[in-house]
């Protein structure tokens, strides 16, 4: 059985860097048939997409953050990790990493997630 | 890249059937059958309840079915049951830079 789990503080100031990493266990990172996303979800709001990477280290951004994120993966740790740079209150959310088929695009496993409050 | 348009909210007695619609483009849900559907409970992480417009994951009741006409997805829900009370988005592949949308969510309250 798959499963992720993120981890990362729950509380960052504003302008600074949110760090988040996702480790994953039952499953591999390395695999080909998958990519490994970030999806945030405001309190009370519906859930954004924010970005993938595949094992290779190849990433693809949602346009409207990605100026300011950067996810990147360690197979040696079956780990994958996100930063977002510039953090304001519309920042804040439950951040979740989760598996995305790759062929058929959807997402089948899913972390816990992790509040991510930004405020000084 | 605007999310895809679902109702607000939904509701059904037990053991009736309800629909929920997802609207969006030709460059998303009309475009592909790369639709999925995920069940959101309070305070809990998404689950995935129907994905590439109209298949199950193993462990989804056969209740839950979807379906697709032109740049509408629908996730219908049969013989509603108290634990179906909860929050639905859909998604989609979009041909767009965003490359993935959801859907606004409904609340599905079972009365």
């Amino acid at each position: 059985q798959v499963q992720l789990q993120e981890s990362g503080p729950g509380l960052v100031k504003p302008s600074e860097t949110l760090s988040l990493t996702c480790t994953v266990s039952g499953g591999s990172v390395s695999s080909g048939s998958y990519y490994w996303s970030w999806i945030r979800q405001p309190p009370g709001k519906g859930l954004e997409w924010i970005g993938y990477i595949y094992y290779s280290g190849s990433t693809n951004y949602n346009p409207s953050l990605k100026s300011r994120v950067t996810i990147s993966v360690d197979t040696s740790k079956n780990q994958f990790s996100l930063k977002l740079s510039s953090v304001t209150a519309a920042d804040t959310a439950v951040y979740y990493c989760a598996r995305e088929a790759r062929y058929l695009r959807y997402f089948d496993y899913w972390g816990q997630g992790t509040l991510v409050t930004v405020s000084s | 890249q605007s999310a895809l348009t679902q109702p607000a909210s939904v509701s059904g007695s037990p053991g009736q059937s309800i629909t929920i619609s997802c609207t969006g483009t030709s460059s998303d849900v009309g475009g592909y059958n790369y639709v999925s559907w995920y069940q959101q409970h309070p305070g809990k992480a998404p689950k995935l309840m129907i994905y590439e417009v109209s298949n199950r994951p193993s462990g989804v009741s056969n209740r839950f079915s979807g379906s697709k006409s032109g740049n509408t997805a629908s996730l219908t829900i049969s013989g509603l049951q108290a634990e179906d009370e909860a929050d639905y988005y859909c998604s989609s592949y979009t041909s767009s830079s965003t490359l993935e949308v959801f859907g606004t969510g409904t609340k599905v309250t079972v009365l």
